[in-house]
């Protein structure tokens, strides 16, 4: 059975902290992602990466940054946690190659306060 | 500017009826489309896909169709029933390297459907 594991489910930190991510799967997927899912707003995609030590940003890159170190391991990092960045947090991954579903894992609520 | 649209936030329907959930998309480079179900706190899972060679495809009680001239697709649900409330994204997948073909998904901003028992 497919596994994306995102460690947290519910997070809550201070205004300013820096706030580490983490996301594993065990599919041996190339690319991984991460998204944030808001009310009215859908998935916005925020970084991604197609291999280990690559990454690509997406449509909402500022204040983040990621790590991939290792293929099964995609970290997302809130450099100074800000309220704005209240949100749901997903990440997926997918095979490398035209016409791929990616597996979500079952994200992290994330409150900023 | 949004490349794929889901313009009705929320659809309400009775049990036993059919549910059309629609979607349109911009880019003509996109070819092949997810819809995916996601319950409150939990991440979204795949439902169905179609490749942009197909017009049609079926799985149990969901049909997904694709218009390409008119860039739309719909997601038919039948019959509905209560666990198929939830919010459906519809995505669609960019390239996003020359080289070996690894895509993104690109997601509409989803629709609540509700059944109604």
């Amino acid at each position: 059975d497919v596994k994306v594991t995102q460690s947290s489910r519910y997070l809550v930190k201070r205004t300013g902290e820096k706030v580490f991510l983490e996301c594993v799967q065990d599919m041996d997927h190339e690319n991984m992602f991460w998204y944030r899912q808001d009310p009215g707003l859908g998935l916005r995609l925020i970084y991604f990466s197609y291999d280990v030590k690559m990454k690509e940003k997406g449509d909402i890159p500022e204040g983040y940054s990621v790590s991939r170190e290792k293929k099964e391991r995609f970290s997302l990092i809130l450099e100074s946690a800000s309220t704005n960045q209240t949100s749901m947090y997903l990440c997926a991954s997918s095979y490398r190659g035209l016409n791929t579903e990616a597996f979500f894992g079952q994200g992290t609520r994330l409150t900023v306060v | 500017d949004q490349q794929v649209k889901q313009n009705s936030p929320s659809l309400s329907v009775q049990e036993g009826r059919i549910s059309i959930l629609n979607c349109d998309y911009t880019n003509s480079m996109f070819d092949y489309f997810l819809w995916y179900k996601k319950y409150p706190a939990e991440g979204p899972t795949f439902l169905i896909s179609i490749s942009s060679i197909k017009d049609k495809n079926e799985d149990g009680r969901f049909t997904v169709f694709l218009n390409k001239s008119a860039k739309h697709l719909s997601l038919h649900i039948v019959p509905s029933q209560p666990g198929d409330s939830a919010v459906y994204f519809c995505a669609a997948s960019a390239s996003f390297r020359s080289q070996g073909g690894s895509e993104k998904l690109v997601f509409g901003k989803g629709t609540k459907l509700t059944v109604n028992p």
